[in-house]
């Protein structure tokens, strides 16, 4: 089915290891999205891309980085995670017309311990 | 800058009873706004939306939203709540480069 895919699922990892989340998507959305969501916290924006090649700094970026190499990959980094990344992470892609909603990867659950 | 504020982070409602969920958002520029819905375990999804093109919005599994400018609020309702609709539900307005901002969420809990 066409949307947006994450991987991995879940994943545990040990305070000051690094780690790369996959999206992926097959619909030629221009834009994408990383989003974390906490309890009572809403969703918060990490980083974004408006196109290949291009990345943007969102509310909460510190700790990440990003790359947009092709246009339907879209991938998060952490590079030394801490316990304060243990989260959900979304990916979302959207077509950029103001019309359209996002489609939304179904998460990948990490906890930093 | 655009913001959106969901109030009660818990609503509990009865089986056949009305579901009320608050939104209201800030915006600078004429709003497009969203309401998407999270089951246990999963993504969100697109319950419905405004674009500017009627105050009234439907959407899906029986959820409508009416817009009004005047209290810059996007409430969204349902007649008569199934055990189905237990789930969160978020509010979101757009801002630049596509960018959603959401509100912090309403967890419904359908008692029967």
């Amino acid at each position: 089915n066409a949307g947006v895919t994450q991987t991995p699922k879940f994943r545990v990892l040990k305070t000051g290891q690094s780690m790369t989340l996959l999206c992926a998507q097959d619909m030629n959305h221009e834009y994408m999205y990383w989003y974390r969501q906490d309890p009572g916290m809403g969703l918060r924006l990490i980083h974004y891309s408006v196109g290949e090649g291009t990345t943007a700094k969102g509310e909460v970026p510190d700790g990440y980085n990003v790359s947009r190499l092709k246009k339907q990959n879209f991938l998060l980094g952490l590079e030394s995670a801490a316990p304060s990344q243990t989260s959900v992470y979304f990916c979302a892609s959207s077509t950029g017309s103001y019309n359209y909603g996002y489609t939304f990867g179904s998460g990948t659950r990490l906890t930093v311990v | 800058a655009q913001s959106v504020t969901q109030l009660g982070s818990h609503v509990s409602v009865s089986e056949g009873a009305l579901v009320l969920l608050r939104c209201n958002y800030s915006s600078s520029v004429p709003p497009y706004l969203f309401w998407y819905v999270q089951y246990p375990n999963q993504g969100l999804q697109l319950l419905l939306k405004y674009t500017s093109a009627a105050t009234l919005v439907k959407g899906i599994n029986g959820f409508e939203a009416e817009f009004k400018k005047s209290e810059t609020s996007f409430h969204l309702t349902k007649p008569s709540a199934h055990m189905s609709d237990a789930a969160e539900y978020f509010c979101a307005v757009r801002y630049g480069n596509n960018r959603l901002a959401f509100g912090k969420g309403n967890q419904v809990v359908v008692i029967p």
